[in-house]
């Protein structure tokens, strides 16, 4: 069984400072990895995700996530924050060799960027 | 292109009722998932379809039920409502059954069970 951990309940920066927020996962084999965003009242936004090569991975509004694998991690990452990005972030896994295609989550990151 | 739709975007049922939530998936997209969202359990996957078969389900009792169509549109069911299911429901689609397709949201359904 797969399954996903998002340590922390809330992130909170400044504008203009650096955003991170943090996720490790548990799965059988490789994984497939995604991070998705919702912001009040709406659904799951798609901002990036992870399958296989480079360790860095670009997605949309400027976040980027690292794929660590020895650490079983993807942390999200984007290097100015705007106040904008306050929403909440879910990170979120499933095998890349199974038959089996849901998507386990986390439970969530609420962000909240400060003007 | 249009995104994934989900009717009706609201939903107010009484305990013991049942209800039919509707998603028209992405144009092209063949693969339905639904999940449920509440602040308690998180995001919980309830079951998804490919080509009208139901490949995977999650956790739920069978009051809770799905189908798909021919042309990919999908709905689900709940019947005899609980006040526990009062949930934003999410619809998701992707292209194929391929394991490397993104699953595209949906803005949900908001189920309130009185």
């Amino acid at each position: 069984a797969q399954s996903v951990a998002q340590p922390e309940d809330q992130v909170n920066v400044a504008e203009g400072n650096p955003l991170t927020v943090k996720c490790t996962y548990s799965v059988s084999g490789n994984p497939y990895l995604f991070w998705y965003v919702q912001y009040p009242n709406r659904g799951l936004q798609f901002l990036l995700k992870y399958i296989t090569g480079d360790n860095l991975v670009k997605g949309s509004y400027g976040f980027e996530a690292e794929f660590n694998k020895s650490q079983t991690s993807f942390h999200l990452k984007k290097p100015s924050a705007l106040v904008s990005d306050s929403a909440l972030y879910f990170c979120a896994v499933r095998p890349l060799s199974s038959n089996d295609y849901k998507l386990s989550f986390g439970a969530g990151t609420t962000v909240t960027v400060r003007a | 292109k249009a995104g994934v739709t989900q009717t009706p975007r609201y939903l107010i049922k009484t305990r013991g009722q049942q209800v039919t939530l509707s998603c028209s998936p992405i144009s092209g997209h063949r693969s339905v998932s639904w999940y449920q969202q509440t602040p308690g359990q998180g995001l919980q996957f309830l079951f998804e379809y490919f080509s009208e078969t139901q490949r995977n389900k999650g956790n739920f009792p069978g009051r809770f039920s799905g189908r798909q169509f021919s042309n990919s549109r999908s709905e689900m069911n709940v019947s005899t409502l609980e006040l526990g299911d009062s949930a934003l429901y999410l619809c998701a689609s992707s292209w194929t059954s391929g394991n490397t397709d993104t699953q595209y949201f949906g803005p949900g359904t908001r189920l309130t069970v009185l």
